[in-house]
């Protein structure tokens, strides 16, 4: 039933490590985000994709990497964590093009140590 | 590009009053605003929108209303539960895409 659904829930890791975070969607959208909420709450996109093709690439460093297989998934790789990268991940997703409202995965917290 | 900003950062009311959040956009452009809702651990969830062709929209204790001129939009919340608790965002889209949030405002209903 979930509509947004990304793993792991919580990542916990070291320095220097590469790690990914999965994100899938069932509502049959075209268009996929990778959000960043920070200690504070604040909202940043860091990524969109619709029907796989990349269309927003935010000012994030190059260790990130969206990979989308398809359009009802769009996963983040992250290569050589570093403490800023602490921080939730959600991913969403939402219908080209209309005006519809974004729908939120219920987030990954990610903690680098 | 388009920023959006939002009033108060915080907001406490007591059970039973209302409570009003802000939210000013600087995009002529923008044309959909959605307000969401986050509860702790959980992702943002919708619980009112509404477009640039309406002034404003109500459903429940909720209501929002939209002033294109002015360019702010304001969230409504009557007969305030604690269950009302939680951060709320406003955010600014222009044709559906590119959504950018304002920082948020964390309500606490006290009973």
């Amino acid at each position: 039933d979930t509509a947004v659904s990304q793993t792991p829930k919580y990542l916990v890791t070291q320095m220097g490590n590469d790690k990914s975070i999965k994100c899938e969607q069932n509502l049959g959208h075209d268009t996929m985000y990778w959000y960043k909420q920070d200690s504070k709450k604040f909202l940043k996109i860091m990524f969109s994709y619709n029907n796989k093709e990349l269309i927003i690439n935010e000012t994030v460093p190059n260790r990130f990497s969206p990979k989308s297989p398809d359009k009802a998934h769009l996963n983040l790789h992250i290569n050589s964590l570093e403490l800023g990268d602490s921080a939730v991940y959600f991913c969403a997703s939402s219908p080209q093009g209309v005006d519809s409202p974004l729908h939120f995965g219920n987030g990954t917290r990610l903690t680098v140590t | 590009g388009e920023n959006v900003e939002q009033h108060p950062s915080t907001l406490s009311v007591q059970e039973g009053d209302s409570a009003v959040i802000k939210c000013t956009y600087s995009d002529s452009a923008s044309n959909y605003f959605p307000w969401y809702k986050q509860e702790l651990g959980k992702g943002p969830q919708l619980i009112i929108d509404i477009r640039s062709n309406v002034g404003e929209k109500k459903d429940q204790r909720i209501a929002v209303t939209l002033n294109k001129t002015a360019k702010h939009f304001s969230l409504h919340i009557t007969e305030t539960q604690p269950e009302d608790s939680a951060v709320y965002f406003c955010a600014a889209s222009s044709r559906g895409q590119n959504f950018v949030f304002g920082p948020g405002t964390r309500l606490s209903v006290l009973p």
